[in-house]
């Protein structure tokens, strides 16, 4: 069935990279996405990648995608305060598809 | 372009009484999707409308239904509520077609007492 898995929670320094990380098990899974979601607020698309690509980049995010292994990556470079947030992976199989959630990985900035 | 919007924002309702949310998506986008999102479950899959018909659905209970109209506005109604029905309440519209890029509103809370 469809089930996507992150680790809740990571903390990090600021200015330091952070990495989350995400297993997903439908392997015919098209697109990965990351959300981001700030308290009270709702879902920010910050990427996503087709399943046919194994890494994005877009200014300092990175996405690593190892299809193989069903497992998607989120690298923030020189993370500041204003990325502490809750972050989403998702799937969905088609364009048209729903779309299914990981719980979220809560990302805290250590000063 | 404004962003997807969401009414109420908050809402408080006692178990057994019904509730209707609100969505209006973005100018253009003519899909709208429902999720509900709990600490305990995190973001399910509700339902989604396009040209106010139910292209996909989630596991929900009955009570849970929607509608779309045809100025691609959507509601979704919530009857005899339980207290496990307190959520944080969100849509999101898109282009079908497009890369299933789902734009995301703030969400209506609802706490059911």
């Amino acid at each position: 069935g469809e089930d996507v898995e992150q680790s809740l929670f990571l903390s990090v320094r600021e200015g330091d990279s952070s990495v989350i990380n995400c297993t997903y098990t439908d392997s015919s899974s098209t697109y990965l996405y990351w959300y981001k979601q700030e308290p009270g607020a709702g879902l920010q698309l910050l990427t996503y990648i087709f399943s046919n690509m194994d890494m994005k980049q877009d200014q300092r995010l990175t996405v690593l995608l190892n299809k193989k292994d069903k497992h998607l990556s989120l690298r923030i470079a020189d993370t500041q305060t204003g990325d502490s947030a809750i972050y989403f992976c998702a799937e969905s199989m088609s364009r048209n598809d729903k779309i299914i959630f990981g719980k979220g990985t809560r990302l805290h900035i250590l000063p | 372009k404004a962003g997807v919007t969401q009414t109420p924002r908050y809402l408080i309702k006692t178990r057994g009484q019904q509730v209707t949310l609100s969505c209006s998506p973005i100018s253009g986008h003519r899909s709208v999707s429902w999720y509900q999102q709990t600490p305990g479950q995190g973001l399910q899959f509700l339902f989604e409308y396009f040209s106010e018909t139910q292209r996909n659905k989630g596991n929900f209970p009955g009570r849970f239904s929607g509608r779309q109209f045809s100025n691609s506005r959507s509601e979704m109604n919530v009857s005899t509520l339980e207290l496990g029905d307190s959520a944080l309440y969100l849509c999101a519209s898109f282009l079908r077609g497009g890369d299933n890029e789902q734009f995301f509103g703030p969400g209506t809370r609802l706490t059911v007492l």
